[in-house]
């Protein structure tokens, strides 16, 4: 079965450090990749996404992420951390373009000044 | 440009009421899912509605359904309520199903069972 995990529960990053949060997902063939981002009491944004070429993808924010076949593994980084960078990040993948998305548990960021 | 709008915002109900949330979906698109949040977790899928069919389910109970408006809106209804639904409700919309046209999510709509 298909199925995305984020080992990172809850992680503090000082302001201003870089920041790398973890996904790995179980699947056969190469999935769609997300990340989105969750503030309190909202929805979900879509930060960037993987369909296939350059394994290492820009989005929104600066944030960005890298595909590794090899460790099925989707990670998601920014360079330099802002304060309003605190919230929900989860990981998701798709077996095909346009179907139902399988979401990790997401990683609660905290930053400290 | 609105993007995917839900109502109500927040709703509290008892054990065994009924419940419809509604969702009108970012302009241009055509595809509505359902998610489920429960709280400290990730969403999980309900349901697809595309051409106001039923297109795919998740592993949701009967008691879920759906439905799809000719103007692409829709409505999630929840039978019998119990304890286990409180949960956070996210409507997602998307373009023509089948497209690299990745979710756009609403705020959600709080639902609590009391």
């Amino acid at each position: 079965a298909q199925s995305v995990t984020q080992p990172d529960i809850h992680i503090t990053v000082s302001e201003g450090a870089s920041l790398e949060l973890r996904c790995n997902y179980s699947y056969g063939a190469t999935p769609y990749l997300f990340w989105y981002v969750q503030s309190p009491g909202q929805g979900l944004q879509l930060l960037l996404k993987y369909f296939s070429g350059d394994t290492l993808v820009q989005g929104i924010k600066g944030f960005e992420a890298e595909f590794k076949r090899s460790q099925s593994s989707f990670n998601l980084r920014k360079p330099s951390v802002h304060w309003s960078d605190a919230a929900e990040y989860f990981c998701a993948v798709a077996y095909q373009a346009g179907t139902a998305l399988i979401f990790g548990k997401g990683t609660t960021l905290s930053v400290s000044s | 440009d609105a993007g995917v709008t839900q109502s109500p915002t927040h709703l509290i109900k008892t054990r065994g009421q009924q419940v419809t949330l509604r969702c009108s979906p970012k302009s241009g698109h055509d595809t509505v899912s359902w998610y489920q949040q429960a709280l400290g977790q990730g969403p999980q899928f309900i349901f697809q509605y595309y051409e106001e069919e039923e297109r795919q389910r998740g592993n949701f109970p009967d008691r879920f359904s759906g439905h799809q408006f000719p103007n692409y809106s829709s409505e999630l209804n929840v039978n019998a309520l119990l304890l286990g639904d409180s949960a956070l409700y996210l409507c997602a919309s998307s373009g023509r199903q089948g497209s690299n046209s990745p979710l756009h999510f609403g705020n959600g709509t709080r639902l609590t069972v009391t």
